[in-house]
Protein backbone atom coordinates (compact mmCIF):
# COMPACT_ATOMS: atom_id res chain seq x y z
CA UNK A 1 0.00 0.00 0.00
CA UNK A 2 1.02 3.76 -0.41
CA UNK A 3 2.80 5.49 2.48
CA UNK A 4 4.03 8.50 3.14
CA UNK A 5 6.50 8.70 6.60
CA UNK A 6 7.44 11.87 8.28
CA UNK A 7 9.62 11.58 11.38
CA UNK A 8 6.73 11.49 14.53
CA UNK A 9 9.59 12.98 17.26
CA UNK A 10 9.65 16.68 17.27
CA UNK A 11 13.24 17.92 15.28
CA UNK A 12 14.65 20.32 18.79
CA UNK A 13 17.23 22.82 17.12
CA UNK A 14 19.20 26.01 18.13
CA UNK A 15 18.14 29.44 16.68
CA UNK A 16 20.29 30.06 14.21
CA UNK A 17 21.29 26.71 13.12
CA UNK A 18 19.54 24.46 9.70
CA UNK A 19 16.98 22.83 10.24
CA UNK A 20 16.58 19.43 8.23
CA UNK A 21 12.95 17.45 7.94
CA UNK A 22 12.49 14.11 5.88
CA UNK A 23 9.47 12.98 4.19
CA UNK A 24 9.63 9.44 2.66
CA UNK A 25 7.38 7.43 0.60
CA UNK A 26 6.53 4.18 -0.28
CA UNK A 27 5.24 2.31 -3.75
CA UNK A 28 4.70 5.10 -5.74
CA UNK A 29 5.97 7.42 -8.29
CA UNK A 30 4.10 11.11 -7.48
CA UNK A 31 4.18 14.04 -9.94
CA UNK A 32 5.06 16.13 -7.47
CA UNK A 33 5.67 16.70 -3.75
CA UNK A 34 4.61 19.63 -1.61
CA UNK A 35 5.00 21.12 1.76
CA UNK A 36 2.64 22.60 4.05
CA UNK A 37 3.38 24.19 7.71
CA UNK A 38 0.79 24.09 10.11
CA UNK A 39 0.26 25.96 13.28
CA UNK A 40 -1.41 24.77 16.32
CA UNK A 41 -5.33 25.10 16.01
CA UNK A 42 -4.82 26.52 12.33
CA UNK A 43 -5.12 24.97 8.62
CA UNK A 44 -1.99 23.93 6.78
CA UNK A 45 -0.05 26.68 4.71
CA UNK A 46 1.20 25.83 1.39
CA UNK A 47 5.27 26.24 0.93
CA UNK A 48 6.61 25.36 -1.48
CA UNK A 49 5.77 22.46 -4.62
CA UNK A 50 8.72 20.42 -6.66
CA UNK A 51 7.91 18.07 -9.20
CA UNK A 52 9.33 14.90 -10.26
CA UNK A 53 11.79 15.84 -12.73
CA UNK A 54 13.26 18.59 -10.31
CA UNK A 55 15.71 18.07 -7.95
CA UNK A 56 15.64 20.82 -5.74
CA UNK A 57 13.44 24.06 -5.08
CA UNK A 58 14.59 27.22 -3.17
CA UNK A 59 12.32 30.29 -1.62
CA UNK A 60 13.92 32.41 0.64
CA UNK A 61 15.09 30.36 3.46
CA UNK A 62 13.60 27.10 2.47
CA UNK A 63 15.07 24.52 0.45
CA UNK A 64 13.32 21.02 -0.46
CA UNK A 65 15.01 18.40 -2.58
CA UNK A 66 13.43 15.57 -4.36
CA UNK A 67 15.20 12.08 -5.10
CA UNK A 68 12.74 9.45 -6.94
CA UNK A 69 15.38 7.31 -6.52
CA UNK A 70 15.44 7.46 -3.06
CA UNK A 71 12.06 7.75 -2.93
CA UNK A 72 12.40 10.77 -0.10
CA UNK A 73 11.56 14.32 -0.21
CA UNK A 74 14.08 16.79 2.44
CA UNK A 75 13.11 20.19 3.43
CA UNK A 76 15.06 22.83 4.80
CA UNK A 77 15.26 25.62 6.87
CA UNK A 78 18.27 27.85 7.15
CA UNK A 79 18.99 30.31 9.84
CA UNK A 80 16.31 29.21 11.68
CA UNK A 81 14.05 31.69 14.20
CA UNK A 82 12.01 30.18 16.89
CA UNK A 83 8.97 31.87 14.42
CA UNK A 84 9.98 28.85 11.89
CA UNK A 85 8.35 26.62 15.42
CA UNK A 86 5.52 24.52 13.57
CA UNK A 87 4.29 21.54 12.08
CA UNK A 88 5.63 21.19 8.46
CA UNK A 89 3.14 18.38 6.78
CA UNK A 90 4.58 16.63 3.05
CA UNK A 91 2.08 15.90 0.77
CA UNK A 92 2.13 13.72 -2.06
CA UNK A 93 0.49 13.17 -5.46
CA UNK A 94 -0.48 8.88 -5.49
CA UNK A 95 -3.24 9.00 -7.89
CA UNK A 96 -0.87 10.13 -10.99
CA UNK A 97 -1.58 13.65 -11.57
CA UNK A 98 -4.18 14.62 -9.82
CA UNK A 99 -4.63 17.87 -7.61
CA UNK A 100 -5.90 15.83 -4.80
CA UNK A 101 -2.22 15.53 -2.62
CA UNK A 102 -2.15 12.70 0.14
CA UNK A 103 -0.86 13.96 3.68
CA UNK A 104 1.66 12.57 5.68
CA UNK A 105 1.23 13.18 9.59
CA UNK A 106 3.49 15.76 9.64
CA UNK A 107 6.99 16.32 11.58
CA UNK A 108 6.75 19.20 14.85
CA UNK A 109 9.88 21.70 14.54
CA UNK A 110 10.94 23.52 17.86
CA UNK A 111 13.13 25.79 17.20
CA UNK A 112 14.72 27.01 20.69
CA UNK A 113 16.37 31.00 21.18
CA UNK B 1 -10.14 39.99 1.06
CA UNK B 2 -9.73 36.71 -0.93
CA UNK B 3 -9.80 33.36 1.17
CA UNK B 4 -11.58 30.33 2.33
CA UNK B 5 -13.48 30.91 5.83
CA UNK B 6 -15.29 28.05 8.25
CA UNK B 7 -17.78 28.79 10.54
CA UNK B 8 -18.06 28.28 13.70
CA UNK B 9 -14.16 27.52 15.05
CA UNK B 10 -15.49 25.10 17.78
CA UNK B 11 -19.11 23.71 18.06
CA UNK B 12 -20.27 21.37 20.50
CA UNK B 13 -22.93 18.98 19.93
CA UNK B 14 -24.90 15.85 21.90
CA UNK B 15 -24.64 12.60 20.46
CA UNK B 16 -26.75 11.35 17.66
CA UNK B 17 -27.76 14.76 16.32
CA UNK B 18 -26.79 15.76 12.95
CA UNK B 19 -24.76 19.03 12.58
CA UNK B 20 -23.35 21.25 9.54
CA UNK B 21 -19.92 22.32 9.21
CA UNK B 22 -20.16 25.87 6.70
CA UNK B 23 -17.13 26.36 4.34
CA UNK B 24 -17.17 29.26 1.41
CA UNK B 25 -14.27 30.28 -0.64
CA UNK B 26 -14.28 33.77 -2.72
CA UNK B 27 -11.18 32.02 -4.47
CA UNK B 28 -13.43 31.34 -7.68
CA UNK B 29 -11.63 28.12 -7.21
CA UNK B 30 -13.17 25.12 -8.93
CA UNK B 31 -12.04 22.26 -6.37
CA UNK B 32 -12.86 21.51 -2.93
CA UNK B 33 -12.36 19.30 -0.30
CA UNK B 34 -13.42 18.16 3.51
CA UNK B 35 -10.21 16.69 5.88
CA UNK B 36 -10.45 15.80 8.92
CA UNK B 37 -6.77 15.82 10.91
CA UNK B 38 -7.18 13.55 14.63
CA UNK B 39 -4.26 14.14 17.16
CA UNK B 40 -1.11 13.03 15.79
CA UNK B 41 -2.80 12.34 12.31
CA UNK B 42 -2.43 13.38 8.98
CA UNK B 43 -4.95 15.26 7.33
CA UNK B 44 -7.89 12.43 5.90
CA UNK B 45 -9.62 13.35 2.65
CA UNK B 46 -13.53 12.82 3.37
CA UNK B 47 -15.33 14.59 0.11
CA UNK B 48 -14.05 16.56 -2.54
CA UNK B 49 -16.20 18.46 -5.49
CA UNK B 50 -14.69 19.34 -8.49
CA UNK B 51 -17.85 21.47 -10.25
CA UNK B 52 -20.55 22.52 -9.00
CA UNK B 53 -23.06 19.89 -8.23
CA UNK B 54 -20.81 17.03 -8.52
CA UNK B 55 -18.55 15.35 -5.52
CA UNK B 56 -16.86 12.42 -4.86
CA UNK B 57 -16.03 10.41 -1.94
CA UNK B 58 -12.48 10.24 -0.49
CA UNK B 59 -11.25 7.85 1.66
CA UNK B 60 -13.43 8.14 4.87
CA UNK B 61 -16.83 9.23 3.59
CA UNK B 62 -18.85 7.27 5.99
CA UNK B 63 -20.99 8.70 8.59
CA UNK B 64 -20.65 12.16 6.27
CA UNK B 65 -22.41 13.91 3.74
CA UNK B 66 -21.74 17.35 1.56
CA UNK B 67 -23.61 19.26 -1.13
CA UNK B 68 -22.43 21.27 -4.01
CA UNK B 69 -24.76 23.42 -5.00
CA UNK B 70 -22.98 26.58 -5.47
CA UNK B 71 -19.39 27.10 -6.55
CA UNK B 72 -18.26 29.42 -3.71
CA UNK B 73 -19.91 26.89 -1.00
CA UNK B 74 -19.58 23.21 0.34
CA UNK B 75 -21.12 22.64 3.42
CA UNK B 76 -20.26 19.09 5.53
CA UNK B 77 -22.88 17.37 7.37
CA UNK B 78 -21.36 15.18 10.11
CA UNK B 79 -24.22 12.84 10.87
CA UNK B 80 -25.29 10.42 13.77
CA UNK B 81 -23.74 7.63 11.65
CA UNK B 82 -20.36 8.60 12.46
CA UNK B 83 -19.15 6.63 14.94
CA UNK B 84 -16.16 9.35 15.97
CA UNK B 85 -17.30 12.48 14.93
CA UNK B 86 -15.04 14.36 17.19
CA UNK B 87 -12.11 16.01 15.64
CA UNK B 88 -10.72 19.01 13.74
CA UNK B 89 -12.35 19.62 10.26
CA UNK B 90 -10.30 21.14 7.37
CA UNK B 91 -12.03 22.68 4.08
CA UNK B 92 -9.59 23.64 1.56
CA UNK B 93 -9.94 24.79 -2.00
CA UNK B 94 -7.80 24.89 -5.44
CA UNK B 95 -8.00 25.92 -9.14
CA UNK B 96 -7.82 23.72 -11.86
CA UNK B 97 -4.29 24.96 -12.66
CA UNK B 98 -2.17 24.77 -9.37
CA UNK B 99 -2.49 21.48 -7.06
CA UNK B 100 -1.79 23.99 -4.34
CA UNK B 101 -4.30 24.14 -1.70
CA UNK B 102 -5.64 26.37 0.37
CA UNK B 103 -7.09 25.90 3.89
CA UNK B 104 -9.92 27.25 5.80
CA UNK B 105 -8.91 28.01 9.50
CA UNK B 106 -10.98 24.80 10.66
CA UNK B 107 -13.99 23.68 12.59
CA UNK B 108 -13.26 21.87 16.45
CA UNK B 109 -15.82 19.65 16.83
CA UNK B 110 -16.49 17.94 20.00
CA UNK B 111 -19.44 15.22 20.38
CA UNK B 112 -20.35 14.95 24.14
Amino acid sequence: SQKIEQNSEALNIQEGKTATLTCNYTNYSPAYLQWYRQDPGRGPVFLLLIRENEKEKRKERLKVTFDTTLKQSLFHITASQPADSATYLCALDLTGGSYIPTFGRGTSLIVHP
Amino acid sequence: DGGITQSPKYLFRKEGQNVTLSCEQNLNHDAMYWYRQDPGQGLRLIYYSQIVNDFQKGDIAEGYSVSREKKESFPLTVTSAQKNPTAFYLCASSNEHSNEQFFGPGTRLTVL
